[in-house]
């Protein structure tokens, strides 16, 4: 166990609709990442927030967006939902002491499936 | 752009047996970290081992060491004792501040 939880573990819904899936990081971790695996594209980097303020942006599509709470969890926000969204979505959570600049290691959670009809 | 490149799809060991897994990077950086990471039929990503560039000595952890090749940007991990619960996805990832890639994995299967 990582100590990083994500809810749902499970999520179906339907093309057009809009989802949020929740991560709460590590106790004492300040930056949280998000990521995106699909089948056919292995792991996908999409953003980072440090201390609730967004750090880094991968490969994001404007259709998604994120934000991080006082309280340090984190909410990706899944909207216009195609097909090709579903996908295993991972958080990962870690220190990044260095002002925020992080190549510290990340601890992975569960992972939230999606899946798109 | 940076991009990391496993280059085994699939591998598989006899039990007991010693496995390495390949991985090689493209980068222009000179200070970045390298990392293995164990994904197994349960999907959870777990962290197996660490290696900061600026450091000339190879990574261990336990049964798993890393031979880190810095002039090669190579970096390919090692499973001593292979146990059957080694048996999941492997992938390599690169990370310098901010920036993080991962490669496509390689199946292991450990053979009892």
């Amino acid at each position: 166990d990582s100590g990083v939880t994500q809810t749902p573990k499970h999520l179906i819904t339907a093309t057009g609709q809009r989802v949020t899936l929740r991560c709460s990081p590590r106790s004492g971790d300040l930056s949280v990442y998000w990521y995106q695996q699909s089948l056919d594209q292995g792991l996908q980097f999409l953003i980072q927030y440090y201390n609730g303020e967004e750090r880094a942006k991968g490969n994001i599509l404007e259709r998604f967006s994120a934000q991080q709470f006082p309280d340090l969890h984190s909410e990706l926000n899944l909207s216009s939902l195609e097909l090709g969204d579903s996908a295993l979505y991972f958080c990962a959570s870690s220190v990044a002491t260095s002002g925020g600049l992080s190549t510290d290691t990340q601890y992975f959670g569960p992972g939230t499936r999606l899946t798109v009809l | 752009a940076q991009t990391v490149t496993q280059s085994q799809p699939e591998m598989s060991v006899q039990e007991a047996e010693t496995v390495t897994l390949s991985c090689t990077y493209d980068t222009s950086e000179n200070n970045y970290y390298l990392f293995w990471y164990k994904q197994p039929p349960s999907r959870q990503m777990i962290l197996v081992i660490r290696q900061e560039a600026y450091k000339q000595q190879n990574a261990t952890e336990n049964r798993f060491s890393v031979n880190f090749q810095k002039a090669a940007k190579s970096f390919s991990l090692k499973i001593s004792d292979s146990q059957l619960g080694d048996t999941a996805m492997y992938f390599c990832a690169f990370m310098k501040p901010n920036q993080f890639y991962f490669g496509t994995g390689t199946s292991l299967t450990v053979i009892p």
